[in-house]
């Protein structure tokens, strides 16, 4: 089982509207999670990090964590065509070592 | 400005060649990676190092080598015995584990 599991999308919505990229991770010993954006061709650049419960909020994102459900998610409100990317969820864990750990990443489009 | 350098940004090998990717990075970070990404996936762990002279196998590990003779430096060798090298390859680094990850730009690695 894969430690980190994204939805690889394609996830289509309309300018102006709330996205909400979804990740769920196995290994209950994860302590920190991070979101990375993608641009075809592009090396990832970091969104947002997250280490406790709850939200997060900076600028138009806010990221989510749930330990007990072992789930984070990355929200983007007032999308913008320059959104479109590659979301990868990624965590550190007990099980990975000393490495993050990345999801397959959702791919976002912004019409 | 404190980054992370790869070169080169487009590298394409023969058939049955050894080919070395670099990486530097002068943010005084101990710890290097590198990870391979195919179309469509996430980023795969291919070596780690958590500090000078020493180094660890990540997930895929095979028909791939490294050094790490210098702080700065975590070169990475795509041998002959990797039959599908043909990828997207980027090194990272981390102040310490449990912190975000620095990316340098990528280098793309084509068999021709």
């Amino acid at each position: 089982q894969k430690e980190v599991e994204q939805n690889s999308g394609p996830l289509s919505v309309p300018e102006g509207a709330i996205a909400s990229l979804n990740c769920t991770y196995s290994d209950r010993g994860s302590q920190s999670f991070f979101w990375y954006r993608q641009y075809s061709g592009k090396s990832p650049e970091l969104i947002m990090f997250i280490y406790s419960n709850g939200d997060k909020e900076d600028g138009r994102f806010t990221a989510q964590l749930n330990k007990a459900s072992q789930y984070v998610s990355l929200l983007i409100r007032d999308s913008q065509p320059s959104d479109s990317a590659t979301y990868l969820c990624a965590g550190w864990g007990s099980n990975s070592g000393y490495a993050l750990n990345f999801g397959k990443g959702t791919s976002l489009l912004v019409t | 400005d404190g980054g992370i350098t790869q070169s080169p940004k487009y590298l394409f090998r023969k058939e049955g060649q050894n080919v070395t990717l670099s990486c530097e990075q002068n943010l005084n970070h101990d710890a290097m990676y590198w990870y391979r990404q195919d179309p469509g996936q996430g980023l795969r762990l291919i070596y780690y190092s958590q500090i000078v002279n020493d180094f660890q196998k990540g997930d895929i590990a095979e028909g791939y080598s490294v050094s790490r003779e210098k702080k700065e430096s975590f070169p990475l060798t795509v041998t002959s015995a990797q039959k599908n090298p043909t990828a997207f390859y980027l090194c990272a680094s981390t102040q310490r584990p449990g912190t975000e990850a620095f990316f340098g730009q990528g280098t793309r690695l084509t068999v021709v």
